[in-house]
């Protein structure tokens, strides 16, 4: 049951040109979303967020969009950077209970300097 | 913001034994997680723990699992008998709202 998904494992992208990830959810009781990234042997950290009220949101270089309608939500790093390397998780959780976050799958971010 | 620490960082173990892995939030928060990944997949939530209580688990969670708060400060997760399949990187997450949940660096668990 894979309610958030990640379909690109991989993506490459040339430094200060535009990394875009993008995650798709199925379940429409989503009401915010997160972007994490990853690096080996750490714990996810936490990088941008966005409530389902809104359709974008802005932090620095990373911009997070979401498209209710599509069930869609993209993350846009400009310019991308060699640190940016990582895996990067969307996540999603339901505004009621004990906001459990469901992840997607990941993709791994490569930027080439 | 100070995420939480967990102990050990890897913990090698015999199939069947039992395991404790522990987190140490850096301040008091009222939600605490468990979660799991196992090697190349997604992170895998387990439980939550609000109130020194279990909120809500997962399937995944079942009777070989547990977590308390023993002193008040350390959060645990016991696997009572381990198994080949529990091999994975187990992360703590803290958190004070509904919004963003803060990662603890995890404890690799590998069982032989």
């Amino acid at each position: 049951d894979q309610q958030v998904k990640q379909n690109s494992p991989s993506l490459s992208v040339q430094e200060g040109r535009i990394s875009i990830l993008n995650c798709d959810y199925t379940n429409s009781m989503f009401d915010y979303f997160l972007w994490y990234k990853k690096y080996p042997a750490e714990g996810p950290t936490f990088l941008i967020s966005i409530s389902s009220i809104k359709d974008k949101n802005e932090d620095g270089r990373f911009t997070v969009f979401l498209n209710k309608s599509a069930k869609h939500l993209s993350l846009h790093i400009v310019p991308s950077q060699p640190g940016d390397s990582a895996v990067y998780f969307c996540a999603a959780t339901a505004g009621t209970g004990t906001y459990k976050y469901i992840f997607g799958t990941g993709t791994r971010l490569k930027v080439l300097a | 913001e100070p995420e939480v620490t967990q102990t050990p960082s890897h913990q090698v173990t015999q199939m069947g034994q039992e395991v404790i892995l522990r987190c140490v939030p850096i301040s008091n928060h009222l939600y605490f997680y468990w979660y799991r990944q196992i090697l190349g997949q997604k992170v895998e939530f387990l439980v939550s723990f609000y109130n020194n209580e279990i909120s809500e688990k997962s399937e995944i969670f079942d009777d070989q699992f547990s977590v308390e708060r023993p002193d008040g400060s350390n959060f645990t997760l016991k696997i009572r008998s381990t198994k080949l399949e529990d091999s994975a990187m187990y992360f703590c997450a803290r958190a004070t709202l509904y919004n963003e949940q803060f990662f603890g660096p995890g404890t690799r668990l590998t069982v032989l």
